[in-house]
């Protein structure tokens, strides 16, 4: 079965860049969403079919997604931003999450 | 504005069968590209997607528990059902039901809702 495998954790300052990714055989043939998952309430996609952002969603998420490895970007990380982060895939069949990273703001 | 609210037995003993309903609002089980599907997530642990319904019934599952699990729609309630045979502990989570567009949004899941904690214990 398809899988995809993130880093654990990633630890970034204030107003720096947090960088996250998710690889996957040939996963840059696939459309990639992110979502953000706070202590104790349900996931939020903060990105969909590579890089687009829902609406309310703020400019600071970014994707991209190409050969083997999406990536998740936050630019001038803020302390709201510390949470749990997926990816998500899905084919014709079946649809997979990624293990997830834990973002802490230092 | 597209709500979905899960709701069944947060207690089952080993073996038993679960059965977990998705009630939703916003947006109706017919409409063309609309699926929705069941997540859940062990406590402290990652999320897994189990099983999906989409607007025309086409099921999919999760390869690790297709046998275990059923997906079916009601349509006249709102409602989405999943059952789970065969219960054990480590199927302690809490699950969600979330919405999802093909169309708009690429089979990813928009809107999910607040999670029900089911707990396997004798």
């Amino acid at each position: 079965s398809y899988e995809l495998t993130q880093a654990p954790s990633v630890s970034v300052s204030p107003g720096q860049t947090a960088t996250i990714s998710c690889s996957g055989d040939k996963l840059g043939d696939k459309y990639v969403s992110w979502y953000q998952q706070k202590p104790g309430q349900s996931p939020v996609l903060v990105i969909y079919q590579d890089m687009k952002r829902p609406a309310g969603i703020p400019g600071r998420f970014s994707g991209s997604n190409s050969g083997n490895t999406a990536t998740l970007t936050i630019s001038g990380t803020q302390a709201m931003d510390e949470a749990d982060y997926y990816c998500q895939t899905w084919d014709s069949t079946t649809y997979v999450f990624g293990s997830g990273t834990k973002v802490t703001v230092l | 504005q597209i709500t979905l609210k899960e709701s069944g037995l947060t207690l089952v003993k080993p073996t038993q069968t679960l059965t977990l309903t998705c009630s939703v609002s916003g947006f109706s089980l017919r409409m063309s590209g609309v699926g929705v599907g069941w997540i859940r997530q062990p406590p402290g642990k990652a999320l897994e997607w189990l099983a999906l319904i989409y607007y025309n019934d086409d099921q999919r599952y999760s390869p690790s528990l297709k046998g275990r699990l059923t997906i079916t729609k009601d349509l006249s309630k709102n409602q989405v059902v999943l059952t789970m045979t065969n219960m054990d502990p480590v199927d302690t989570a809490t699950y969600f039901c979330a919405h999802m567009e093909t169309g708009t949004t690429g089979n990813c899941f928009d809107v999910w809702g607040q999670g029900t904690m089911v707990t396997v214990s004798s």
